[in-house]
């Protein structure tokens, strides 16, 4: 039980264009979901909190119009990378917390690269 | 904010020793640390946590310690084996699983 998918595993996307990736909470509710980034051989860099049925919660210095995120159900967050461009490439990362609980459970990462 | 400070950033061991990583908090606040296992290209995986009202938790082989006076806690394996290979990082935050901060990660290689 507790198994947080994210889709897709992988996306090569042009600059300017915009990508989604989903973050599913696939046996459980998650009223609250995490977004991170995480850069080659560093650490994961939280940047936004995703409440179910409201506005995320940025972390400063994360463009919330660059990193759109939507948690319009209980089991799923999306995170659009609007006008791509190749510093966005980078590994992202969601975590979703069980509803009623203080354990989060994370999803496999989607490797964005932008070209 | 809350930082967090994590060391060795590598560490090798032979199979079968022990392995110890360390980490330090500035928050007193904090109160959930958890410990992470990342493989190459996955997302990490809880193996596990302790809370600020237990000094020491154990399960099999992992063990994790706090020091809530001195702000550091630690993972300790024993009986590495070569699948214990991966990056570990440390976390802390002030409401179980909200707004975790992570430590670097450390690197860890188990020879056979």
């Amino acid at each position: 039980g507790a198994v947080v998918s994210q889709h897709p595993s992988w996306v090569i996307c042009k600059s300017g264009t915009s990508v989604k990736i989903e973050c599913r909470s696939l046996d459980f509710q998650a009223t609250t979901m995490f977004w991170y980034r995480q850069f080659p051989k560093q650490s994961l860099m939280l940047m936004a909190t995703s409440n179910e049925g409201s506005k995320a919660t940025y972390e400063q210095g994360v463009e919330k119009d660059k990193f759109l995120i939507n948690h319009a159900s209980l089991t799923l967050s999306t995170l659009t990378v609007t006008s791509a461009h190749p510093e966005d490439s980078s590994f992202y990362i969601c975590s979703a917390v069980k509803t009623g609980t203080t354990e989060a459970f994370f999803g496999q990462g989607t490797r964005l690269t932008v070209v | 904010g809350e930082n967090v400070e994590q060391h060795p950033s590598t560490l090798s061991v032979q199979e079968g020793d022990s392995a110890v990583i360390k980490c330090t908090y500035s928050d007193s606040a904090s109160n959930y640390f958890p410990w992470y296992k990342q493989e190459l290209g996955k997302g990490p995986q809880l193996i596990i946590d302790i809370r600020s009202n237990v000094g020491e938790k154990k399960d099999q082989r992992i063990a994790v310690t706090l020091n809530k006076t001195a702000k550091h806690f630690s993972l300790h394996i024993t009986e590495t084996q070569p699948e214990d290979s991966a990056v570990y990082f440390c976390a802390a935050s002030m409401g179980g699983a909200q707004k975790l901060v992570f430590g670097q990660g450390t690197r860890l290689t188990i020879n056979p």
